[in-house]
């Protein structure tokens, strides 16, 4: 049972524009939810989290808005740059300090000079 | 460069047999968490250890084991090998059991292939 869900397998924007990735849950007692990024032959990296007590989360280029009603979360870069071409994972937790997070299929971005 | 590292990279094994995924954890956590990561899928946690103790556990089967060590090395052992065992394993240090998701680090992963 996939309780995290990302819809979209792949996206490709331009340098410079706005990507905006998205992510669905089925679980309303997550609390707490993150985005990794993922290049080829290495490990998930932390990129950015959010509490459930927020509706947003800012950090750089990097901006987590998350609407529990719609049970609804998305990823936004401004700008896009090349070196953004990951793989996007979502994931949530039960709370803060879980220990097991469910993670989505992820989207793979795609940025073009 | 995370500071965590696994092998081996790869490995192939015949279904039936046993095998054995080594993750050496970042200098000083203690806390150990193993995923699996099927072809498409995102990761799935497999179970986590802290200070060499089991510490919660995902949907998977006993055959599904684990170690961890005092020099901060731990092991993922998986026995009768099934085709659907084939994936990337990852495994992710941590400071302490309870730490944010931003104090946790993935090696690069096994990819295991079973035939």
């Amino acid at each position: 049972d996939q309780q995290v869900k990302q819809n979209s397998p792949s996206l490709s924007v331009q340098e410079g524009r706005i990507s905006i990735l998205n992510c669905d849950y089925t679980n309303s007692m997550f609390d707490y939810f993150l985005w990794y990024k993922k290049y080829p032959a290495e490990g998930p990296t932390f990129l950015i989290s959010i509490s459930s007590i927020k509706d947003k989360n800012e950090d750089g280029r990097f901006t987590v808005f998350l609407n529990k009603s719609a049970k609804h979360l998305s990823l936004h870069i401004v700008p896009s740059q090349p070196g953004d071409s990951a793989v996007y994972f979502c994931a949530a937790s039960f709370f803060r300090g879980g220990n097991q997070f469910y993670f989505g299929t992820g989207t793979s971005l795609t940025v073009i000079p | 460069e995370t500071g965590v590292t696994q092998s081996p990279t790869h490995l192939i094994k015949t279904r039936g047999q046993q095998v054995t995924l080594r993750c050496s954890s970042q200098s000083g956590h203690n806390t150990v968490s193993w995923y699996q990561q099927a072809l498409g899928q995102g990761p799935q946690f497999i179970f986590q250890y802290y200070r060499e103790e089991e510490n919660g556990r995902g949907n998977f089967p006993p055959r599904f084991s684990g170690l961890q060590f005092p020099n901060y090395s731990s092991e993922l052992n998986v026995n009768a090998l099934e085709l659907d065992d084939s994936a990337l394993y990852l495994c992710a240090s941590s400071p302490n059991m309870g730490a944010s998701a931003d104090e946790q680090y993935f090696g690069p992963g096994t990819r295991l292939t079973v035939t």
